[in-house]
């Protein structure tokens, strides 16, 4: 199983709402990331989750909560969100490791969970 | 500062090879990769580059030069299904956390 599950596919939500996305992979990949894109740039980088430690925030605004509750799940919660954050929003999983023999310079993307904020 | 530059667009005709260029200045540099991007989908991973030189796969071949900060994708025999968006990101640490660039869009005619 190569694939990388993202729950939902679509989701449209109020200002005042709190809503979760989802993510799976079942290939044993240590390493999970929260993507953000919006449409005609590349992505944006906002979680790292390593050995399902938070690593790495890119300075992403409370409103967007990850968690990571074992090796293969992530969730990114949302709460209080503006219309600018309107955008897809993208899992991937890489094979990772504490030493760059690890790295092969793939991640594995999820179909990615698409989010208007009314 | 962290900067990666690509073209914005390439079009070709089916059937040619096109050359997608990136450059790069980033803190921390453990590899190149491509992605291929369609409309509506998800970035699907095309190659990886952590030593100097070529890496062929398929019609799709990338190269990579440290020293000039300096990596391109090559795409030969183009057909109608490469049109799509292009990035390349750079590894900035040993788990692949990946740096992205702007993006090419390529076109492809008939």
């Amino acid at each position: 199983d190569t694939e990388v599950t993202q729950t939902p596919k679509h989701l449209v939500m109020g200002m005042t709402n709190k809503k979760s996305l989802k993510c799976e992979q079942h290939m044993g990949h240590r390493a999970m990331y929260w993507y953000k894109q919006k449409a005609k740039k590349p992505p944006e980088l906002m979680f790292v989750y390593s050995y399902e430690k938070l690593s790495i925030n890119e300075s992403v605004p409370s409103r967007f909560s990850p968690e990571c509750p074992n090796s293969s799940l992530l969730n990114l919660h949302l709460h209080a969100l503006q219309p600018e954050d309107s955008a897809l929003y993208l899992c991937a999983s890489s094979q990772g490791s504490r030493t760059s023999g690890g790295n092969t310079g793939e991640l594995f993307f999820g179909e990615g969970s698409r989010l208007t904020v009314l | 500062g962290q900067s990666l530059e690509q073209p914005s667009e390439v079009t070709a005709v089916e059937g040619a090879i096109v050359q997608i260029n990136c450059t790069y200045q980033t803190s921390g540099f453990y590899g190149l990769s491509w992605y291929q991007q369609h409309d509506g989908g998800a970035p699907t991973f095309l190659s990886y580059n952590a030593l100097d030189g070529l890496e062929e796969t398929g019609r799709f071949s990338s190269f990579l030069s440290r020293s000039d900060s300096y990596g391109y994708l090559l795409l030969q025999e183009l057909q109608m299904k490469d049109s799509a968006s292009y990035f390349c990101a750079v590894s900035t640490d040993s788990w692949g956390k990946l740096q992205f660039g702007a993006g090419t869009q390529v076109v492809v005619t008939p």
